[in-house]
């Protein structure tokens, strides 16, 4: 069984700019979160996908997007690039059946710098 | 506002004795409640849930509890050991049925001491 995997690891952006993060959800999950960790806080949740379409979005502006593919794997798109973007941004994988969902499982991130 | 809050940013405990991590909510919608470890470098992995219709729940060294009129859990672990040595966070959510929004504490790192 293949787990949540995320690319890339780390990565270096200017202010400013616009960055996508990619996940892939572990195998036979259909639903994608994503979080932002910033430094010596808990993960922010910023929004869900299942069935490709946004079901959830936390307190984070429009500059922040996401996709999910027919395959469940996902992007989080993040344009005007901001030095507060700096984190550590987690995907994290799960299941819905009907209307319950299971325990989401998460990726080991990818650590973004905005400069 | 912090909805889910963990007082201890750090705690540090002899190995084999026993870890006790708190947790308290202030959103009394939350009904399902999650304990996850974090390592450097790696993703949080979940290590035990407990809805709000129970008040204990059990999975080998780790046991949860759940005080619903305090609106405050704990995560104990026993007996200790250094591998558990880790940033515990407490997470929580409303089961808004098929979209589960997980509200995370700040974390408290756990030190097992050899």
């Amino acid at each position: 069984e293949t787990g949540v995997t995320q690319s890339p690891t780390h990565l270096i952006k200017t202010r400013g700019q616009q960055v996508t993060l990619r996940c892939s959800s572990q195998s036979g999950h259909n639903t994608v979160s994503w979080y932002q960790q910033a430094l010596g806080q808990g993960p922010q949740f910023i929004f869900q996908y299942y069935r490709e379409e946004e079901n959830g979005r936390g307190n984070f502006p429009p500059r922040f997007s996401g996709l999910q593919f027919p395959n469940y794997s996902s992007e989080l798109n993040v344009n005007a690039l901001e030095l507060d973007d700096s984190a550590l941004y987690l995907c994290a994988s799960s299941s819905t059946s009907g209307e319950l969902q299971e325990t989401q499982y998460f990726g080991p991130g990818t650590r973004l710098l905005v400069l | 506002d912090q909805q889910v809050k963990q007082n201890s940013p750090s705690l540090s405990v002899q190995e084999g004795r026993i870890s006790i991590l708190n947790c308290d909510y202030t959103n009394s919608m939350f009904d399902y409640f999650l304990w996850y470890k974090k390592y450097p470098a790696e993703g949080p992995t979940f290590l035990i849930s407990i809805s709000s219709i129970k008040d204990k729940n059990e999975d080998g060294r780790f046991t949860v509890f759940l005080n619903k009129s305090a609106k405050h859990l704990s995560l104990h672990i026993v007996p200790s050991q250094p591998g558990d040595s880790a940033v515990y966070f407490c997470a929580a959510s409303e089961v808004d049925f098929g979209n589960e929004k997980l509200t995370f504490g700040t974390g408290t790192r756990l030190t097992i001491i050899p």
